[in-house]
């Protein structure tokens, strides 16, 4: 069954404690990428990936690391969180190309206090 | 401006009619078109895409593009209760590099 697994799904932390999101996808997809959802900002763009080793920022990348080690594996890092990182976030994969499908896990809910 | 544009709603329509979700965007580059479908809390599904113009019909759902006008639109037919979430409208430009999702409309189907 095709899938992007991301973990943990739901995590309370606290502020400044590193902490690291993993998501993996089985689909054997280029492009891999991270979202955080806020009611009335919609789904954001924080980093994508197009292949191992190249990642490039989003539209809100600033308080998030990504690496892509892997094909299948691309971590979103919170190096030191703070409390407007509090959102829902999605990891997503695809194919590429003009009319491919982005598949998405079932989203991470992160809150910091 | 923003760069993907919708009305969050929330859309009442009565069970059985037609609901009509409307989305606009602002670069003339973009190539590709999407609506999802995204039920509270949880992740969003793909309903269509579309990247020529005109209209793209798959059972219930009809989506409609008019790059001219820089517009794409997304009608449900027979709309049921089940129809109730948020839709998302996405666009991309030049290739994957840039995925743009709309705000969403929340669409009520009172039965």
């Amino acid at each position: 069954e095709a899938q992007v697994t991301q973990n943990p799904r739901y995590l309370i932390t606290v502020t400044g404690k590193k902490l690291t999101v993993t998501c993996s996808q089985n689909m054997n997809h280029e492009y891999m990428s991270w979202y955080r959802q806020d009611p009335g900002l919609g789904l954001r763009q924080i980093y994508y990936s197009m292949n191992v080793e190249v990642t490039d920022k989003g539209d809100v990348p600033e308080g998030y690391k990504v690496s892509r080690k892997e094909k299948r594996n691309f971590p979103l890092i919170l190096e030191s969180p703070s409390p407007n990182q509090t959102s829902l976030y999605f990891c997503a994969s695809s194919s590429g190309g003009l009319g491919n499908t982005i598949y998405f896990g079932e989203g991470s809910w992160l809150t910091v206090v | 401006q923003k760069e993907v544009e919708q009305n969050s709603g929330p859309l009442s329509v009565p069970e059985g009619a037609i609901a009509s979700l409307n989305c606009t965007y602002s670069d003339r580059g973009s190539q590709s078109f999407f609506w999802y479908r995204q039920y509270s809390g949880k992740s969003p599904e793909l309903i269509m895409s579309i990247y020529s113009n005109g209209d793209k019909e798959d059972g219930r759902f009809t989506a409609q593009l008019n790059k001219a006008s820089q517009y794409v639109s997304l009608l449900i037919r027979d709309s049921q209760p089940s129809d109730s979430a948020t839709y998302l409208c996405a666009v991309i430009t030049g290739g994957y590099q840039k995925v743009t999702f709309g705000i969403g409309t929340k669409l009520q189907v009172i039965p």
